[in-house]
């Protein structure tokens, strides 16, 4: 069946610019989470959602980071005012339930560069 | 907090010889994922380890857990070139979410 998906693969922006990123995660997939991947180095946790709601928002770095998942399955990653800081791979991954016996399911990512 | 440590960071070998690559953690995670990630690639899931002493194997690859020691091995039997990537490990924090903390990723080079 179909994996994670995420659009766009790429996006090039300018410094100061608002960006949206999506996630399209497995069907009947409850879990979702958004990790950044910096040039080597493994990802790093944002936001966990189960459901519509953002159950652990720990990991967003500042308020010019938000994400929203309305109807429990699409999410969209949104930064504010970009920073050539926030350049980095974007990566999307779902589970079923969240339940820590089962595989996130991690989607190709976006890979963001702040000019 | 919980931190992941892994060792070596980059290892270059020889096609057919063995090596292991180790993961510490820092605090209790009672899981321990290993990923594979080939370049401009997402992560793909390799093993997930469920408790003390849990042993997996897939080919030439096999995981270990041992959670008193907050260790695990990533054993590579006889390597092949095809086993060339970045390979990462990642506890499960707990404090009421389900998020992954990953270590900083082996990237491993197999010769011919």
């Amino acid at each position: 069946g179909a994996g994670v998906s995420q659009t766009p693969s790429n996006k090039v922006t300018e410094k100061g610019k608002y960006v949206e990123l999506r996630c399209d995660p497995i069907s009947g997939h409850t879990a979702l989470y958004w990790y950044r991947q910096s040039l080597g180095q493994g990802p790093e946790f944002l936001i966990y959602f189960q459901g519509t709601g953002a159950a652990d928002d720990s990991g967003l770095p500042n308020d010019r980071f938000f994400a929203v998942r309305p109807e429990g399955s699409v999410s969209t990653l949104k930064i504010q005012r970009t920073e050539r800081g926030d350049s980095a791979v974007y990566l999307c991954a779902s589970s079923l339930s969240g339940d820590p016996q089962e595989t996130q399911y991690f989607g190709p990512g976006t890979r963001l560069l702040v000019l | 907090e919980l931190k992941v440590e892994q060792n070596p960071l980059f290892l270059s070998m020889q096609e057919g010889k063995n090596y292991t690559i180790y993961c510490n953690y820092s605090t209790t995670s009672d899981r321990l994922y290993w990923y594979r990630q080939d370049p401009g690639k997402s992560l793909e899931s390799l093993f997930v380890l469920l408790s003390n002493g849990a042993v997996k194997q897939e080919g030439r690859l096999m995981a270990s857990l041992d959670t008193k020691a907050r260790l695990s091995t990533l054993h590579i039997t006889a390597a092949v070139h095809d086993l060339s990537a970045t390979y990462f490990c990642a506890g499960l924090f707990q404090g009421g979410s389900e998020k992954l903390v990953f270590g900083k990723g082996t990237k491993l080079t197999v010769n011919p």
